[in-house]
């Protein structure tokens, strides 16, 4: 399997202001990651692939420009939420493949709650 | 986008009766996996079972998979208090993108 990372797991912050939440692989060397975003009750919704290297895929409705992603190194990719708002409060989480299985594993997750 | 739709929503059990939940999928698919969430953390992968399986096992878990009805289920057997959790299907038809289903809540009393 692989051991995967998030910080901060929680973070309160204002609206309008831009919030970075990290995503790392600590013992295997990523090229792809995963972000996903989960309401409360509800199940995960995949926002956007993370490609080490190059630009991110995102899922249809999930704007680029408001969720910025970054893969620069095989081991961490970065999400910013940028100009947060209120209904951006949620529980956000990456995961990782490993090799040629289709197992993901997945981080603890961060909160985010905007005010 | 969601995958489809899992039943029951919630379900509760006193502890070391079995746990069945179901998972419907709209789309043809390669393998279909089952993943655990306690309660504010990541998920745990459970059990992946592939398109040309019908059955498999693992300790207490038991996947089936039917895919000319797209269904699959979970049983958990001889439940335990520590098997409260919320549990997803996950469908992956390519690129190994993962299309959750809407999960199970169980709730497992002593």
């Amino acid at each position: 399997g692989a051991v995967v990372s998030q910080h901060p797991s929680r973070v309160i912050c204002k609206s309008g202001t831009s919030v970075k939440i990290e995503c790392r692989s600590l013992d295997f060397q990523a090229t792809t990651m995963f972000w996903y975003r989960q309401f409360p009750k509800q199940s995960l919704m995949l926002m956007a692939t993370s490609n080490e290297g190059s630009k991110a895929t995102y899922e249809q409705g999930v704007e680029k420009d408001k969720f910025l992603i970054n893969h620069a190194s095989l081991t961490l990719s970065t999400l910013t939420v940028t100009s947060a708002h209120p209904e951006d409060s949620s529980f956000y989480i990456c995961s990782v493949n490993v090799g040629q299985t289709y197992e993901q594993y997945f981080g603890p997750g961060t909160r985010l709650t905007v005010t | 986008s969601q995958q489809g739709e899992e039943d029951p929503q919630a379900l509760s059990i006193q502890e070391g009766e079995n746990a069945t939940m179901n998972c419907s999928y709209k789309t043809s698919i390669n393998n279909l996996q089952w993943y655990r969430q306690n309660s504010g953390r990541g998920l745990v992968h459970l059990i992946l079972i592939r398109s040309n399986e019908r059955e498999k096992h693992s300790g207490r878990l038991r996947v089936t998979l039917d895919t000319s009805k797209k269904s699959s289920s979970l049983l958990i057997t001889a439940s335990r208090a520590a098997d409260t959790a919320s549990y997803f299907c996950a469908t992956s038809g390519g690129y190994n993108k993962l299309i959750f289903g809407a999960g199970t809540r169980l709730a497992v009393h002593p």
